[in-house]
C-alpha cells in the first residue's frame, strides 16, 4: 500500500533553533517528492520539490535530503522564526511514466510551532 | 497578478441544500485539482481535470460535482449526498513542464449546520 508517513505529529522548539522534520514513504514506483509548507487556514505553499537522483535540496534556511533507497527525507530548518510555524507536508509522486500527471501521496503533516 | 482563487474564503450552508465553490486560475495550467482537508489528515483528491471538458474521480468523489467549461475555472459543487460536507476544500493547478507540480489556492472553509 502506497502511504506517506510523518514524524513527529507535532514539535515546539524556540526561536532561533534548528529542527529537522521526518518523512517516510512507501510508495512505488517514485517520480519526486515535496515539501510543502501550510500556514493555518491557508493553502499550501511549495518549499522544495527533488527528483530520484537528488539527494539534497535548499530553499533559504530550509535543507531537504532524500535517500531513494531507504525511501526517507527529511526538512532541516535552520535558524528558525516565529514565521515558520506552520504545518509542514511530505507529497510524493508516483511515477505514470511522464505522459500524465502522477498520483500523488500526502503526509498528514509536522505542526511546527516556534515560541519567542 | 497570476495565481489561482478561491472564494470565497469562508461559506455556511444549511444542510440539504446544494453549495458550489470557485476556483480560478490564470496560470495557463492544463490541470486542475480539487482537495479536501481535514482535523489531523492528509488531503484527498476529491475530483482532477487534465483538460477542458473533461475530468475524473479521486479517491472522494461521492456526493461532489464538478465542471470543467474553461481552462480557467473548476467549479466544486457539494451536494446535499455529501454526508460529511464540513471541512476545508483547497483547489490546485499543474502543468506537465515542471513535472506536474502543484501550486495551491487560498482555500474554501464550508460549514454546514
Amino acid at each position: 500500500k502506497n502511504q506517506v508517513e510523518q514524524s513527529p505529529q507535532s514539535l515546539i522548539i524556540l526561536e532561533g533553533k534548528n529542527c529537522t522534520l521526518q518523512c517516510n514513504y512507501t510508495v512505488s514506483p517514485f517520480s519526486n517528492l515535496r515539501w510543502y509548507k501550510q500556514d493555518t487556514g491557508r493553502g499550501p505553499v511549495s518549499l522544495t520539490i527533488m527528483t530520484f537522483s537528488e539527494n539534497t535540496k535548499s530553499n533559504g534556511r530550509y535543507t531537504a535530503t532524500l535517500d531513494a533507497d531507504t525511501k526517507q527525507s527529511s526538512l532541516h530548518i535552520t535558524a528558525s522564526q516565529l514565521s515558520d510555524s506552520a504545518s509542514y507536508i511530505c507529497v510524493v509522486s508516483g511515477d505514470s511514466g511522464g505522459s500524465t500527471l502522477g498520483r500523488l501521496y500526502f503526509g498528514r503533516g509536522t505542526q511546527l510551532t516556534v515560541w519567542p | 497578478d497570476g495565481g489561482i482563487t478561491q472564494s470565497p474564503k469562508y461559506l455556511f450552508r444549511k444542510e440539504g441544500q446544494n453549495v458550489t465553490l470557485s476556483c480560478e486560475q490564470n496560470l495557463n495550467h492544463d490541470a486542475m485539482y480539487w482537495y479536501r482537508q481535514d482535523p489531523g489528515q492528509g488531503l484527498r483528491l476529491i475530483y482532477y481535470s487534465q483538460i477542458v471538458n473533461d475530468f475524473q474521480k479521486g479517491d472522494i468523489a461521492e456526493g461532489y460535482s464538478v465542471s470543467r467549461e474553461k481552462k480557467e475555472s473548476f467549479p466544486l459543487t457539494v451536494t446535499s449526498a455529501q454526508k460529511n460536507p464540513t471541512a476545508f476544500y483547497l483547489c490546485a493547478s499543474s502543468m506537465r513542464q515542471g513535472g506536474w507540480e502543484q501550486y495551491f489556492g487560498p482555500g474554501t472553509r464550508l460549514t454546514v449546520t
